[in-house]
């Protein structure tokens, strides 16, 4: 069964600095990765999705690696801002469906 | 455009209560996905619709648990004689064809049983 951790579990940074989330998987017969973020009593929104061929994808502050063979991704996020404030989950797309197995996400404070 | 919709977007049921949450996907998409998330986890996976079929219900906790998509747009997750461990966050996504593109969420709706 596919496993998805992700760390750390929470995350306080101050303005302006530069942080990488770690996201790791346990089979590495994905289709692809994708980040999302969450902000409280609202759904998700997909940041960055990698495809499985793919080492990486960028979106302004915003770059996710992938090493499927390892089962590893990062996502790194350049001069934090406080409205980067949220939980940012992790998640493989796999199975019939191509559903996806989401990690338990990190939380993640900028302080101004 | 509209984008993924759920209501009612917060519920309390008394313990044996029977709940009906609905999902309102975006308009054209052909995949459709429940999924549960519990407070300070990620989300689960309970079940996959492609128009109006269910191919997979695999994620599905117990047979308390029924889900449809009667004409493969607007989808009910169904609960019946619910329990304190089935509150939760349900959220619901649609995803335009049937391949590995974006899902796109909706709000959720929270589900707390008394």
């Amino acid at each position: 069964k596919q496993e998805v951790t992700q760390i750390p579990a929470a995350l306080s940074v101050p303005e302006g600095e530069n942080l990488v989330l770690n996201c790791s998987f346990t089979d590495s017969a994905i289709y692809n990765l994708q980040w999302f973020r969450q902000d409280p009593g609202k759904g998700l929104t997909s940041l960055l999705l990698i495809q499985s061929s793919q080492r990486e994808q960028t979106s302004g502050r915003l770059n996710a690696s992938l090493d499927k063979s390892s089962g590893r991704s990062t996502l790194y996020i350049a001069a934090s801002q406080p409205g980067d404030s949220a939980t940012y989950l992790c998640a493989v797309i796999t199975g019939s469906a191509r559903q996806l197995t989401f990690g338990s996400g990190t939380q993640l404070t900028v302080l101004p | 455009g509209a984008g993924v919709s759920q209501s009612p977007r917060y519920k309390v049921a008394k313990r044996g209560q029977d709940v009906a949450l609905r999902c309102d996907p975006i308009s054209g998409h052909v995949s459709l996905f429940w999924y549960q998330q519990a407070l300070g986890q990620g989300p689960e996976f309970l079940t996959y619709f492609q128009n109006e079929a269910q191919l997979d219900k695999s994620g599905l906790p117990s047979d308390r648990f029924f889900a449809e998509r009667p004409e493969g747009s607007v989808s009910t997750l169904k609960i019946q004689r619910t329990q304190q461990e089935d509150s939760a966050v349900y959220l619901c996504a649609s995803r335009r064809l049937a391949g590995t593109d974006t899902q796109y969420f909706g709000p959720g709706t929270r589900l707390t049983v008394l």
